[in-house]
This record gives C-alpha cells, structure tokens and sequence, in this order.
C-alpha cells in the first residue's frame, strides 16, 4: 500500500523568509510518480509539479525549488522569500507509473505568510 | 483551452436523501477521477472512468456509484446520504495514455453539505 506522510500540520512565516514543506512517502513500487499540489482557499488543488521516481535531479522553478531523495523516501518542497501569496495548503502526492495511477495524497501542510 | 469544470459550485443535502455531481474533463482528456476531501484531510481516491468504465475504485461503499459519457464528461451519486458524507467533492482529469502528459489536473469541487 502506498502511504504520504506530511508531518508538519501548519507552517507560519513572515515574508520574504524561505520555508521548505516535507514529505515522506512509502510505496512498493520500484517506479512511481510525485507531485505536489497547491491549494488555495478557493479550493481547487493546483498542480505543481511531477516527478518521475528514476529521476532523481533537483529541480527548480521561479522561488520553487523540489529536493528528491530516493534513499530518505522523501520529496521536499521549498519556497524561496515567501510571498503573501503563497498563503495556501500543501499536499504532496504519490501514484504508481503504470496501471490506474490513482492519487495517494498527504494530510497537507497548511502555509500562512505574514506580512 | 478549458479546464475541468464542476457543477454544482454548492449543495445542502438531508440524511437519506440522494446526490449528482456532475464534472467535465479538460480538453483532450479523456479519464476522469472523482475524489472526496473531508475538512482538513488530503483528498481521498472514489474511483476512475474510462471508456465509460469504472476502472479502478478505492475504499469507499456502493453508495457511491459514477458514470462516464461518450463525450468524457462523468456523474458521482451518493445514494442514502450521512453526514460524513459532507465534504468537498474534486473531479480530476487526465490523458489515459499518460506520458509526458500524465498529470491530473483538478477542477473547483463541489462542496456537499448533509444535514
């Protein structure tokens, strides 16, 4: 069974300070994806990114940044001088590579910016 | 190019009585998830159509049953509602032949309210 832990239930930091959300994931899989969502107060969860378990390369996109540890089963996400913005919950994600690919979600990190 | 889309943004339900949400995949996409959100939890795995089939189903009763139409859109029923049944409704879209474009993209919800 395929399980996503996100340990830090609520997160607060003022602006301009760089915050990193943690994941940990278990899976029996040999490949399998991660993702991260976004998911602001409206509701709607807002991907983020994808990443393929094989590749193991950090990734960086804007003040986003996504460090991926196969050894640590971990997939951790850090938002560079945060923004008011970015006020949001978090969830990371795991699903299977082939077959179905049905989402397995974390309890979520929820983000509060201070001005 | 048009996301998913979810109708009703809204819904108040008495216990017993029964519910149709209704979703639209984002263009090109043909696979369809539905997902329940309870307040301050992850989004939980309902089930997944393609081809107008459930394909795979997770840990949730047959009072929840789903339908897929020719032109991909898709229905979720919860029949004999309780009130642990209220929670925020996702529909997720996808291509099924997955690749470089397999990410599920979300749409507002439905928030279902059973009193």
């Amino acid at each position: 069974a395929q399980k996503v832990t996100q340990a830090q239930t609520e997160i607060s930091v003022v602006e301009k300070e760089d915050v990193t959300l943690d994941c940990v994931y278990e899976t029996r899989d040999t490949t399998y994806y991660l993702f991260w969502y976004k998911q602001p107060p409206s509701g709607e969860l807002v991907f983020l990114i994808r990443r393929n378990s094989f590749d193991e390369q950090n990734e960086i996109s804007g003040r986003y940044s996504w460090n991926f540890q196969k050894s640590t089963s971990s997939f951790n996400f850090t938002i560079t001088a945060s923004q008011v913005v970015d006020s949001a919950v978090y969830f990371c994600a795991l699903s299977e590579v082939e077959g179905r690919r049905a989402l397995t979600f974390g309890s979520g990190t929820r983000l509060q910016v201070q001005p | 190019d048009a996301g998913v889309t979810q109708s009703p943004t809204h819904l108040i339900k008495t216990r017993g009585q029964q519910v149709t949400l209704r979703c639209s995949p984002k263009s090109g996409h043909d696979t369809v998830s539905w997902y329940q959100q309870a307040l301050g939890q992850g989004p939980q795995f309902i089930f997944q159509y393609y081809e107008e089939e459930e394909r795979q189903r997770g840990n949730f009763p047959d009072r929840f049953s789903g339908h897929q139409f020719p032109n991909y859109s898709s229905e979720l029923n919860v029949n004999a509602l309780l009130l642990g049944d209220s929670a925020l409704y996702l529909c997720a879209s996808r291509p099924w032949g997955g690749g470089a474009l397999d990410t599920q993209y979300f749409g507002p919800g439905t928030r279902l309210t059973v009193l």
